[in-house]
């Protein structure tokens, strides 16, 4: 596709349980970008990948939060023993790698609510 | 922590011009001032970026002041479609995307 996809669009899931993220960034981008948003709030980072590592994971929350992206394309967020306070929008962006003023772009996000 | 401030939010008549200003006075000479908005229930959209000319697209224009301490981001002539909350943004290559809390901007009819 030509955006940033992500899957699934919405997410219930109970106290506890273990979920998955998905996102496809745009093809050829190298960088990609996991970031969460609460209602009313600016999206708040979480982490940065460059390729397959994570360049910055500063912005993830606690041990709860883990994300990867073997192959350099397709990143998955995952947390456990999902909390109440968990419930938010995910979004995913990604970039071009290797330019000095790019711009990054962003999906739709993954509406994830907590019961 | 955002490195920027703008109001919290403001209202312009639709089919003018919406001018909204944003502060980074601790700007660094290799950051770049990005603009993006969000329309309720959508992720992020890119607007415009610069470095210290200024630039125009077929969405906007961003003004940037000599000494690159604040910018106003221009739409022309503001649609309902504009009512958006708009985030400016300061960033470096490799650095992530810091979002505050942004400016609400409300098109009245």
């Amino acid at each position: 596709g030509a955006g940033v996809s992500q899957t699934p669009s919405n997410k219930v899931t109970e106290k506890g349980k273990y979920v998955e993220l998905r996102c496809d960034p745009i093809s050829g981008h190298t960088a990609l970008y996991w970031y969460r948003q609460s209602l009313g709030q600016g999206p708040e980072f979480l982490i940065y990948f460059q390729g397959t590592g994570a360049a910055d994971d500063s912005g993830l929350p606690n041990d709860r939060f883990f994300a990867v992206r073997p192959e350099g394309s397709v990143s998955t967020l995952k947390i456990q023993r999902t909390e109440r306070g968990d419930s938010a929008v995910y979004l995913c962006a990604s970039s071009l790698r290797g330019q000095m003023n790019t711009e990054a772009f962003f999906g739709q996000g993954t509406r994830l609510t907590v019961v | 922590d955002a490195k920027t401030t703008q109001p919290p939010s403001m209202d312009c008549a639709e089919g003018r011009a919406a001018n909204l200003p944003c502060n980074h006075s601790t700007i660094s000479g290799n950051e770049y001032v990005y603009w993006y908005r969000q329309i309720h229930s959508q992720g992020p959209q890119y607007i415009i970026h610069g470095l210290k000319n200024n630039e125009t697209n077929e969405m906007a224009s961003l003004i940037i002041t000599e000494d690159r301490k604040s910018s106003t981001l221009i739409l022309p002539h503001a649609t309902l479609r504009d009512t958006a909350v708009y985030y400016c943004i300061v960033r470096a290559y490799g650095q992530n995307f810091v979002f505050g809390p942004g400016t609400r901007l409300s098109v009245l009819p």
